[in-house]
């Protein structure tokens, strides 16, 4: 596998459901990253870990919770979520974990959640 | 606090065509970077371009190319001779300093959707 992989592909949910999505990067990078897209609206930041650490938690609701055991695996834990949390889930990741100028990040093809 | 505008919603061209999707920023910081990103209905965002608020040289690869103005705070794309392939929604991005200097975040603009008909 290359790149930025995630799974599932599909995930539908109730809202006493929990449920994890993950994330894979074969890039040897250092950073990882959640972003939520909804319809209608621009691409939300949700968690950056560089070097496994949490870097920022950009106001997200406690439902979610990421876990980032290693550089290359990031999940982000789902429960009690509700219908307007429905939307694409994003990966992310990116080479320096230090603060490069340079970082590009290269994206997975995303995670789409349904919550009944 | 930054700002990425992509003041077109939807375009609609034919096949073949030229067509420019526009990018306008906001920024305090002297020392920033640009992105587009594709996104294709598969869902993924890939990425096609980085550029560096010091190089205002415009940048050709294939049908693709970018015209960066500092001065009017544009980083414009053009998709030459437009081809169905291109179908996706086109997002421009702004990376500015995370907190503490570490990591980059970026600011998405909402996207531009252009279709492609053959």
């Amino acid at each position: 596998e290359t790149g930025v992989t995630q799974t599932p592909r599909h995930l539908v949910m109730g809202m006493t459901n929990k449920k994890s999505l993950k994330c894979e990067q074969h890039l040897g990078h250092n950073a990882m990253y959640w972003y939520k897209q909804s319809a209608k609206k621009p691409l939300e930041l949700m968690f950056v870990y560089s070097l496994e650490e949490r870097v920022e938690n950009n106001s997200v609701p406690s439902r979610f919770s990421p876990e980032c055991p290693n550089s290359s695996h990031l999940f982000l834990h789902l429960h009690t979520l509700q219908p307007e949390d429905s939307a694409l889930y994003l990966c992310a990741s990116s080479q320096d974990g230090g603060g490069s100028t340079t970082d590009t990040q290269y994206f997975g093809p995303g995670t789409r959640l349904t919550v009944l | 606090a930054q700002k990425v505008t992509q003041a077109q919603t939807e375009i609609s061209v034919v096949e073949k065509e030229d067509v420019t999707l526009d990018c306008v920023y906001e920024t305090r910081d002297t020392t920033y970077y640009l992105f587009w990103y594709k996104q294709p209905p598969s869902g993924e965002l890939v990425f096609l371009i980085r550029r560096n608020s010091f190089d205002e040289q415009n940048e050709i690869s294939g049908r693709y190319s970018w015209n960066f103005q500092k001065s009017t705070s544009s980083f414009n794309f053009t998709i030459t001779a437009s081809q169905v392939v291109d179908s996706a929604v086109y997002f421009c991005a702004l990376s500015e300093a995370w907190s503490g200097g570490s990591n980059y975040k970026l600011t998405f603009g909402k996207g531009t959707l252009l279709t492609v008909n053959p």
